[in-house]
């Protein structure tokens, strides 16, 4: 059964750092593309950060040179690293899994509030 | 980047009715169009992909077709359950963008 569960969400100051993680089951992390999705308190959905499954990386541009998606194979977990964040940043964090055909897996989400 | 327009932004239908939700890319997607079902509260869940094709586990009375730039998503017979908020994301290009969603709410 395919599961995403992520973590590392909480408080945290405008300008601080913290590492969501997103540990996978039932397939492998590496041979998919990986995403991380956020939605905004009420708002829609805006895409953050892809890994593919050859490693390259892609960001929105609201986030580049501030976060960074990598994976631990060995773990089969994706991370989203966040550094100089945002009150803009606060959001429910989504990790997503996105085959070559289209077909996606949502998991839950982990809330990320910046606020002093 | 690519922009995705849904209509209507939000409906208001009866059980049993027959819903079609629309989404506009601003230039050629092919079929690569995701949609996806929010409850309040709830992760999305991927409803199809490809334009028409139905994820695994997801009831046939959701259909979706469209090539292109124009695209829709029916549901053959709203049932509670269904009352929900759904998005289409287009996967053709970096940055996968989303439509504004349309609320699905009871009449």
């Amino acid at each position: 059964e395919v599961q995403l569960v992520a973590s590392g969400g909480g408080l945290i100051q405008p300008g601080g750092s913290l590492r969501l993680s997103c540990v996978a089951s039932g397939f492998i992390v590496s041979s998919n593309y990986m995403s991380w999705v956020r939605q905004a308190p009420g708002k829609g959905l805006e895409w953050v950060s892809t890994i593919h499954s050859d490693g390259a990386t892609h960001y929105v541009d609201s986030v580049k040179g501030r976060f960074s998606i990598t994976r631990d194979n060995a773990k089969n977990t994706v991370y989203l690293q966040m550094n100089s964040l945002r009150a803009e940043d606060t959001a429910v964090y989504y990790c997503v899994r996105i085959r070559d055909s289209g077909d996606q897996y949502w998991g839950q989400g982990t809330l990320v509030t910046v606020s002093s | 980047d690519i922009q995705m327009t849904q209509s209507p932004s939000s409906l208001s239908a009866s059980v049993g009715d027959r819903v079609t939700i629309t989404c506009r890319a601003s230039q050629g997607i092919s079929n690569q169009l995701v949609w996806i079902q929010q409850k309040p509260g709830k992760a999305p869940k991927s409803l199809m992909y490809a334009a028409s094709s139905l994820q695994s586990g997801v009831p046939s009375k959701f259909s979706g077709s469209g090539f292109g730039t124009d695209f829709t998503l029916t549901i053959s017979s709203l049932q509670p359950e269904d009352f929900a908020t759904y998005y289409c994301q287009q996967y053709n290009s970096n940055p996968l963008t989303f439509g504004g969603g349309t609320k699905v709410e009871i009449k």
